[in-house]
C-alpha cells in the first residue's frame, strides 16, 4: 500500500498564485521529501524537512510537517507557467531505509 | 555532476521474454531503489538495496527480481515479462540514513507486447 497520499490529484491554477499541495503518511519517518517530475522524466529532489523540524523554506517553496497527524504541505509562491509539473511527496521510514512515494499532485499554471 | 544512469530509454520485449533493467549511479551510494510508475498510481516500490548483494522487498515485488553484485549497479529483472509489466521503470540511489536525498536516473519506458 502506499505511504503516501496526496492531496489534490490535479491543481489548476494561473501564474503569480500560490499552490498548496498536501501529503499525508501512515508510519513513523525520519524525514519527508518533495521532488518534482517533468512529464516523462525522472524525479528532481526539491526540498527535504527532518521529523523534529515543523516548517522548512527554500527560495519560493515552504514545507510544513505535522507529526502528530502525519501530514506534510508544500507551499509554492507566486507560480510560474515552469513550475506545471507532477509533485510527490516522499518518506524515509525509521524502520529502516525504505523510500516510499505518494500518488502525487498534477500541477498545471497557466500563463 | 551527481549520475544515476539507466541503461535504456525505451524498450520493447515480447510476452515471454527475460528483461533486464540496468541503472548505474556514480555517488558511492548504498541504497538502491527500482520504482514503477504508472498513471494514477504514482511511484510504488519493486525492490531496494541497502548494501551489496543485499535487497529487501518492496510493495510489488511479484514477478520480478533484483540483483547486486556491485556498488554502482543495480539491476531488475523479468523473469518472463507480462504485458502488466509495461509501465515506466525509475532507478534511484542514495546515502543510507542520511539526511539527503534520492537521486533519480531517466526512466526506462517498458512496453511488452
Amino acid at each position: 500500500s502506499q505511504q503516501g497520499e496526496e492531496d489534490p490529484q490535479a491543481l489548476s491554477i494561473q501564474e503569480g498564485e500560490n499552490a498548496t499541495m498536501n501529503c499525508s503518511y501512515k508510519t513513523s519517518i525520519n524525514n519527508l521529501q518533495w521532488y518534482r517530475q517533468n512529464s516523462g522524466r525522472g524525479l528532481v529532489h526539491l526540498i527535504l524537512i527532518r521529523s523534529n523540524e515543523r516548517e522548512k523554506h527554500s527560495g519560493r517553496l515552504r514545507v510544513t510537517l505535522d507529526t502528530s497527524k502525519k501530514s506534510s504541505s508544500l507551499l509554492i509562491t507566486a507560480s510560474r507557467a515552469a513550475d506545471t509539473a507532477s509533485y510527490f511527496c516522499a518518506t524515509e521510514e525509521t524502520s529502516g531505509s525504505r523510500l516510499t512515494f505518494g500518488e502525487g499532485t498534477q500541477l498545471t499554471v497557466n500563463p | 555532476d551527481v549520475k544515476v544512469t539507466q541503461s535504456s530509454r525505451y524498450l520493447v520485449k515480447r510476452t515471454g521474454e527475460k528483461v533486464f533493467l540496468e541503472c548505474v549511479q556514480d555517488m558511492d551510494h548504498e541504497n538502491m531503489f527500482w520504482y514503477r510508475q504508472d498513471p494514477g498510481l504514482g511511484l510504488r516500490l519493486i525492490y531496494f538495496s541497502y548494501d551489496v548483494k543485499m535487497k529487501e522487498k518492496g510493495d510489488i515485488p511479484e514477478g520480478y527480481s533484483v540483483s547486486r553484485e556491485k556498488k554502482e549497479r543495480f539491476s531488475l529483472i523479468l523473469e518472463s515479462a507480462s504485458t502488466n509489466q509495461t509501465s515506466m521503470y525509475l532507478c534511484a540511489s542514495s546515502f543510507p540514513r542520511r539526511i539527503t536525498e534520492a537521486f533519480f536516473g531517466q526512466g526506462t519506458r517498458l512496453t511488452v507486447v
